[in-house]
């Protein structure tokens, strides 16, 4: 069966750090591109990081800099080191995998397509 | 980045009725655009990808359409279960955005 299971997830501090694990099963995380999306409570989703097939990632600006994707292939598990805290990132985070996205080198670009597997997310809370 | 505004941001209606939600971006995305359901406490449910296609066991009720700027998720004969968040996202260029969400209540 084709799973995404996170954890990780907690209560820190302001400034502090927590590394999220979003542990795949039934696929392989490398032939695929793994995002991060997030959602405050009572809010809609937001789009946090993506980490490409050939292991580079791209962030959105709330994050840049502060937080690292990252995967360990022997272990088909995809992370989320936050680092630098804030109470805007309490959030729920959720891991989905986008199964059709490559890198186009006609255009130089990455092209994404769809989310189509989700995990049921990890609770995120920063305050003090 | 590219912003996605969807309307209408909630809908109250009946089983067995054909609703409407519209999803405009700040650029056109050619068809690069996915609706997702989700549900009370429940991740996102993949429905419609690339404008039109329907996912894999998702029942036909629910269709997309449009292409450059402006879409649209119709789902012909709403049925209990269908009460839910909606939300489109752009898959155009990062960073991916999604629209603000339309939650279809029941009247």
């Amino acid at each position: 069966e084709v799973q995404l299971v996170e954890s990780g997830g907690g209560l820190a501090q302001p400034g502090g750090s927590l590394r999220l694990s979003c542990a795949a099963s039934g696929f392989t995380v490398t032939n695929n591109y793994m995002n991060w999306v997030r959602q405050a409570p009572g809010k809609g989703l937001e789009w946090v990081s993506v980490i490409y097939k050939g292991g580079s990632a791209n962030y959105a600006d709330s994050v840049k800099g502060r937080f690292t994707v990252s995967r360990d292939n022997s272990k088909n598990t995809l992370y989320l080191q936050m680092n630098s805290l804030r109470a805007e990132d309490t959030a729920l985070y959720y891991c989905a995998r986008d199964p059709s996205g490559y890198f186009d080198w006609s255009s130089n670009r990455y092209l994404y397509f769809y989310m189509d597997v989700w995990g049921k997310g990890t609770t995120v809370t920063v305050s003090s | 980045d590219i912003q996605m505004t969807q309307s209408p941001s909630s809908l109250s209606t009946s089983v067995g009725d054909r609703i409407f939600i519209t999803c405009r971006a700040s650029q056109s995305i050619s068809n690069y655009l996915n609706w997702y359901q989700q549900k009370p406490g429940k991740a996102p449910k993949l429905l419609i990808y690339s404008a039109s296609s329907l996912q894999s066991g998702v029942p036909p009720r629910f269709s997309g359409s449009g292409s450059g700027t402006d879409f649209t998720l119709s789902i012909s004969s709403l049925q209990p279960e269908d009460f839910a968040t909606y939300y489109c996202q752009q898959s155009y260029s990062a960073p991916l955005t999604f629209g603000g969400g339309t939650k279809v209540e029941i009247k």
